[in-house]
């Protein structure tokens, strides 16, 4: 059962450079989250969505995008990288929904770390 | 706005040596209460949730606690691969499509030396 799966574990770009960080998961889990972690702080949500074709903000959206095309991926787009992006990105996916609205735990991918220089 | 603030920011202690860990919080009705450890180079394993006041929840060394405003992880005779940094997090009450959000206290960084 591999869960939640991030790609790539590290990257280095240059400052403008664009890139998608991909995320998969293979739980059915309906809704997805994007989240940052710079050092000594605690996770901030970038994006989320509840379902395929629903995306909306979260914490710290701007630099980046996101799409979600079908229940299992949820990519995130970096355009024209900046030095303050420069952070490991974690994925999370839960099981959530319907009238009781149980609030199950998100599941995480181990993180994609990610340089601007 | 809501708040977690845990502490202390890092803890070690000798094993065997019993603590807890705090984390106070502000939410605008709090739905759930979750704690998760991280260790270094991977991402948040999920450990508990609590949902209220008065609950407690125990997995091995481990047990969380809550009251109305703050939660504890009391580690009893912690062994060294107890190490990690904790995590608490909480889940405000609110409409469906708000997507089960989480707001992230900066974490607890355990060390337990053999």
């Amino acid at each position: 059962n591999a869960g939640v799966t991030q790609t790539p574990k590290f990257r280095i770009l240059k400052i403008g450079q664009s890139m998608t960080l991909q995320c998969t998961q293979d739980m059915n889990h309906n809704y997805m989250y994007w989240y940052r972690q710079d050092p000594g702080m605690g996770l901030k949500l970038i994006y989320y969505s509840v379902g395929a074709g629903i995306t909306d903000k979260g914490e710290v959206p701007n630099g980046y995008n996101v799409s979600r095309s079908t229940t299992e991926d949820f990519p995130l787009r970096l355009e024209l990288a900046a030095p303050s992006q420069t952070s490991v990105y974690f994925c999370a996916s839960s099981l959530t929904g319907g009238p009781n609205y149980s609030n199950q735990p998100q599941h995480f991918g181990d993180g994609t770390r990610l340089s601007i220089l | 706005e809501d708040q977690v603030t845990q502490s202390p920011e890092a803890l070690r202690l000798q094993e065997g040596e019993s603590s807890s860990l705090n984390c106070s919080y502000t939410v605008s009705g709090l739905r759930g209460l979750f704690w998760y450890r991280q260790d270094p180079g991977k991402g948040p394993e999920f450990l508990f949730t609590l949902y209220s006041a008065g609950e407690e929840k125990e997995k091995e060394r481990l047990k969380a606690t809550l009251t109305k405003k703050e939660s504890f992880l009391h580690i009893t005779a912690p062994k060294p691969e107890d190490s990690a940094t904790y995590l608490c997090a909480v889940q405000a009450r609110g409409v469906e499509t708000s997507g089960s959000r989480l707001t992230f206290g900066e974490g607890t960084q355990l060390t337990v030396n053999p």
